[in-house]
């Protein structure tokens, strides 16, 4: 039921671009993204409920693509406080059960 | 503005010994809550989920068990810890729906099993 996330770890320099892959073998209704900070709780980042949607915040932006089962999500020009885990979630079409991805450790260095 | 609680912040306990966790959210109706478990640098567990007071659905057969006694309370329970139960249990609501809603997290309490 865990979605599996690639690529398990990335360094970035500041500046540069990511993508981190989010692939689930189950039919999704939503995909959220989630980042978690060493010792903290991961915090929301965005939701994509349509097929094909992409959505944005700031300099992150992320697809899905339903008949895939598949979402990326997409750092630009990356900053140093994008350091951290990120977790892809799905929720599957029925039912309330909530899984988070195998995570991605992002590390930007000056 | 909602909020949610988590105690204790950190916890030490021996194998065999009892273990109570509770999860409070404030500012919200008949949410979603969910136990998450994460193991050192590992990924989220979902362990408990419930829908409502009473209402609680397990996916991990394991030593631990979950109550909602009150609508905004969410307790996650042991009655003999064992060394693998360690590690960083989460707590989480989210608008009742079928997962269109974004998940809030509670500060965590970080269990140690000696």
């Amino acid at each position: 039921q865990q979605p599996v996330q690639s690529p398990q770890a990335v360094i970035l320099r500041e500046g540069e671009d990511a993508v981190i892959n989010c692939s689930s073998s189950k039919a999704l209704y939503s995909v959220h993204w989630y980042r978690q900070k060493h010792g903290e709780a991961p915090v929301f980042l965005m939701i994509l409920l349509k097929g094909g949607e992409q959505k944005g915040h700031e300099k992150i932006s992320a697809s899905f693509n339903e008949k895939k089962q598949q979402s990326s999500l997409y750092l630009t020009a990356s900053q140093l406080s994008y350091s951290g885990t990120y977790f892809c979630g799905s929720s599957p079409l029925a039912g309330n059960q909530f899984y988070f991805g195998t995570g991605t450790s992002l590390t930007v260095i000056p | 503005s909602q909020t949610i609680h988590q105690w204790p912040a950190t916890l030490v306990q021996p194998v065999g010994s009892p273990l109570s966790l509770e999860c409070t959210v404030e500012g919200t109706s008949n949410p979603n809550l969910y136990w998450y478990r994460q193991a050192a640098g590992r990924g989220l567990q979902l362990l408990f989920y419930s829908v409502g007071i009473g209402q609680i659905s397990s996916e991990v057969p394991q030593n631990l068990s979950a109550s909602r006694p009150q609508d905004r309370q969410f307790i996650l329970s042991s009655k003999k810890l064992l060394l693998s139960d360690s590690g960083f249990y989460l707590c989480a609501w989210s608008v009742a729906g079928v997962g269109s809603y974004e998940q809030y997290f509670g500060p965590g309490t970080r269990l140690t099993v000696t």
